[in-house]
């Protein structure tokens, strides 16, 4: 069976440190890979999708960026975090071009202060 | 552009009594619809979604939603709630030739004894 992991699981930064959030799928090929940014009480929000090793789609500029280095895995990054840049983070993957629905991560709580 | 649409931030609603939860999306093209359900500080899972065929389709703990071409809409609904439904809940749309799911902004329903 296909599982997903994100890490780590809770992060405190301080504002203008750098960031890096991983994510990894097991059990799949090829999968189509998200990171969507979860605000208090505004929804999820399309950061980033790959389609495949080293494609980036980026849905929205900002000081972050996103980097797939191998097949089934997908990584988040900032070279300087700014408050705003706090939330939940989450990945997801969907399969291939056939795929329908998507498979969440537990997600990533980041705290910049 | 597309868009889904969750008017309803917050729903309360007492045990045992019937719930609908509103969805309504706006695509030029066909789409799958989905439900996800996220309880607190974790990622969403699916409830249901529709791809094609029966426009009413349901998920295994009692929810249902429908289809509707003509209302643009996909609302959720249970007949009888419990406390353990308490929990947030997003619709998204995806575009049958694309990659890429649009979320509302969900809807927090809050189950009271």
């Amino acid at each position: 069976s296909q599982t997903i992991h994100q890490w780590p699981a809770t992060l405190v930064q301080p504002v203008g440190s750098p960031l890096s959030l991983e994510c990894t799928v097991e059990g799949t090929s090829n999968p189509n890979l998200y990171w969507y940014r979860q605000a208090a009480g505004r929804g999820l929000q399309l950061l980033f999708y790959s389609v495949g090793i080293g494609q980036i789609s980026s849905e929205v500029p900002q000081n972050l960026s996103a980097s797939r280095p191998q097949d089934r895995q997908f990584i988040l990054s900032s070279k300087k975090l700014l408050l705003s840049d706090s939330g939940f983070y989450l990945c997801a993957w969907s399969v291939g071009s056939y795929g329908y629905e998507q498979f969440f991560g537990p997600g990533t709580r980041l705290t910049v202060l | 552009a597309q868009s889904v649409t969750q008017l309803d931030s917050q729903v309360p609603v007492f045990e045992e009594a019937p719930v609908e939860l509103r969805c309504n999306y706006s695509s030029s093209v066909s789409v799958y619809l989905f439900w996800y359900v996220q309880y607190p500080n974790q990622g969403l899972q699916l409830l249901l979604k529709y791809l094609s065929g029966s426009t009413l389709v349901e998920s295994i703990n009692g929810f249902e939603a429908e289809f509707n071409k003509s209302q643009t809409s996909f609302h959720l609904r249970k007949p009888s709630v419990h406390i353990s439904d308490t929990a947030e809940y997003f619709c998204a749309v995806r575009n049958t030739g694309t990659y890429k799911y649009i979320f509302g902004t969900g809807t927090r329903l809050k189950v009271l004894a």
